[in-house]
C-alpha cells in the first residue's frame, strides 16, 4: 500500500536557523510527492511539490528533492522565519489514493 | 470566492445526535475527499469521491455516510455521534485521476461532541 513517514515533531528553531524536515514514502509505481502547510486554524495548503525522480520542488525558499533510490522527499529552507512556524505534512498520491504524514510542528522562535 | 467551502465551521452537539457537514467546490474538479485531523494533527482520510462515484472508502464506521449530490459537492453525515468523533473534518478537492493532481482544503469544521 501507499504511505508516508515524517519525523516527528516538535520541531524548535530559532529565527534564520536552517531546517530538515524528513520524509520517507512506500507506494508502488510512481507517485507523485507533495509538502503540505497548515498555519494555525487553517486548511492544509499546497507548499511544493514533485511529479518525477529528481524533480525539485521549491516556494517561498523550501525546497525538496524527489530521491527515487532512497524513497524520500526531505524539507529544506536555509534560513527560517517567525512566520513558518506551521504544521508540515509530507503527502504522495498515487492512483487516485492520496496518503499524508502525521505532521510535524515546527515553531520558529524570535 | 472561496474555492473550497465548506459549513458549519463550527458545530457543538451532544452524543447520540445526529449532524451533517457540507463541502461544495467551484473549481471543477473532479475529486473530492473527507478527511479527518485528530488533536495531534494527524489527517486520515475517511472517503474519496470521483465525479460522483466513491473511490476510497476507509475503515470508517458505519455512522458516517458520504453523499455526492454532483461533482461540485460532497457532504458528511454523522448518525449517533461519540465523543471520538470529536475532531477537525476538512473537505479537499482534486483534478484526480492521474498522479499530478494537487488538493485544494477547505479551512475545516470543527465538531465537538459533549
Amino acid at each position: 500500500g501507499n504511505s508516508v513517514t515524517q519525523m516527528e515533531g516538535p520541531v524548535t528553531l530559532s529565527e534564520e536557523a536552517f531546517l530538515t524536515i524528513n520524509c520517507t514514502y512506500t507506494a508502488t509505481g510512481y507517485p507523485s510527492l507533495f509538502w503540505y502547510v497548515q498555519y494555525p486554524g487553517e486548511g492544509l495548503q499546497l507548499l511544493l511539490k514533485a511529479t518525477k525522480a529528481d524533480d525539485k520542488g521549491s516556494n517561498k525558499g523550501f525546497e525538496a528533492t524527489y530521491r527515487k533510490e532512497t524513497t524520500s522527499f526531505h524539507l529544506e529552507k536555509g534560513s527560517v522565519q517567525v512566520s513558518d512556524s506551521a504544521v508540515y505534512f509530507c503527502a504522495l498520491i498515487n492512483n487516485n489514493d492520496m496518503r499524508f504524514g502525521a505532521g510535524t510542528r515546527l515553531t520558529v522562535k524570535p | 470566492d472561496t474555492a473550497v467551502s465548506q459549513t458549519p465551521k463550527y458545530l457543538v452537539t451532544q452524543m447520540g445526535n445526529d449532524k451533517s457537514i457540507k463541502c461544495e467546490q467551484n473549481l471543477g474538479h473532479d475529486t473530492m475527499y473527507w478527511y479527518k485531523q485528530d488533536s495531534k494533527k494527524f489527517l486520515k482520510i475517511m472517503f474519496s469521491y470521483n465525479n460522483k462515484e466513491l473511490i476510497i472508502n476507509e475503515t470508517v464506521p458505519n455512522r458516517f455516510s458520504p453523499k455526492s449530490p454532483d461533482k461540485a459537492h460532497l457532504n458528511l453525515h454523522i448518525n449517533s455521534l461519540e465523543l471520538g468523533d470529536s475532531a477537525v473534518y476538512f473537505c479537499a478537492s482534486s483534478l484526480g485521476g492521474t498522479n499530478t493532481g494537487e488538493l485544494f482544503f477547505g479551512e475545516g469544521s470543527r465538531l465537538t461532541v459533549l
